[in-house]
């Protein structure tokens, strides 16, 4: 069964940071992009970041540039995502995905709250 | 960036009745690789996100036929043919033609009458 499962998420306060994590298995990991995705309490849907297979190419939504970093471990079957200089905005449910586009396969999410 | 706009923001419907949601474009979705990659996605409470649809009407595995969708370069609609108690929640199309980013609609709220 593929599964991805996600820890990582707390309370911060504006200006920290957090890593996100996401566990993946039942799938040859290695072979995928994955992405990273979220949700605002009570709003729609955001994609934060991808990652290609061997973590050579990166891309993420303007918001988040140069203070958020998207990573791999392929031996460890595990996605990352490094979250700096936090502000209020960046509160949301995180969510992890399998693909480029955000395919079929989402982690359970993972709530991060940036008090200021 | 590429924005979708959904209609309508709020759907009730009646137990086994049609419904059905359109989602605007505001540029072709047609790739140069010939592909159309807008999707739909299905959002109960307090679930996580989950792909319905892909490249405009390929069902994913396990989704009931009663979800189809359709559509071509600016224009797409999802459609489910006779509602269930279990489809209420928020639908949301995502293009990942123009990317990066990645993006969605604003969301259809679905709920029973």
């Amino acid at each position: 069964e593929v599964q991805l499962v996600q820890s990582g998420g707390d309370l911060v306060q504006s200006g920290g940071s957090l890593r996100l994590s996401c566990a993946a298995s039942g799938f040859t990991f290695s072979n995928y992009w994955m992405s990273w995705a979220r949700q605002a309490p009570g709003k729609g849907l955001e994609w934060v970041a991808n990652i290609n297979q061997d973590g050579s190419e990166k891309y993420y939504v303007d918001s988040v540039k140069g203070r958020f970093t998207i990573s791999r471990d392929n031996a460890k079957n595990s996605l990352y995502l490094q979250m700096t200089s936090l502000r209020a905005g960046d509160t949301a449910l995180y969510y992890c995905a399998t693909g480029r586009r955000l395919g079929p396969c989402w982690g359970q999410g993972t709530l991060v709250t940036v008090s200021s | 960036d590429v924005v979708l706009t959904q209609s309508p923001l709020s759907l009730p419907v009646t137990l086994g009745q049609p419904a059905s949601i359109s989602c605007r474009s505001s540029q072709s979705l047609v790739s140069s690789d010939g592909n159309t990659y807008l999707n739909w996605f299905q959002q109960r409470p307090g679930q996580s996100p989950r792909r319905l649809i892909y490249k405009v009407s390929n069902r994913d595995s396990g989704v009931p036929d009663r979800f189809s969708g359709s559509g071509s370069g600016t224009d797409f609609t999802l459609k489910i043919s006779r509602v269930e108690a279990e489809d209420v929640g928020v639908y949301y199309c995502m293009q990942g033609t123009h990317w990066p980013p990645v993006t969605f609609g604003g969301g259809t709220k679905v709920d029973i009458k």
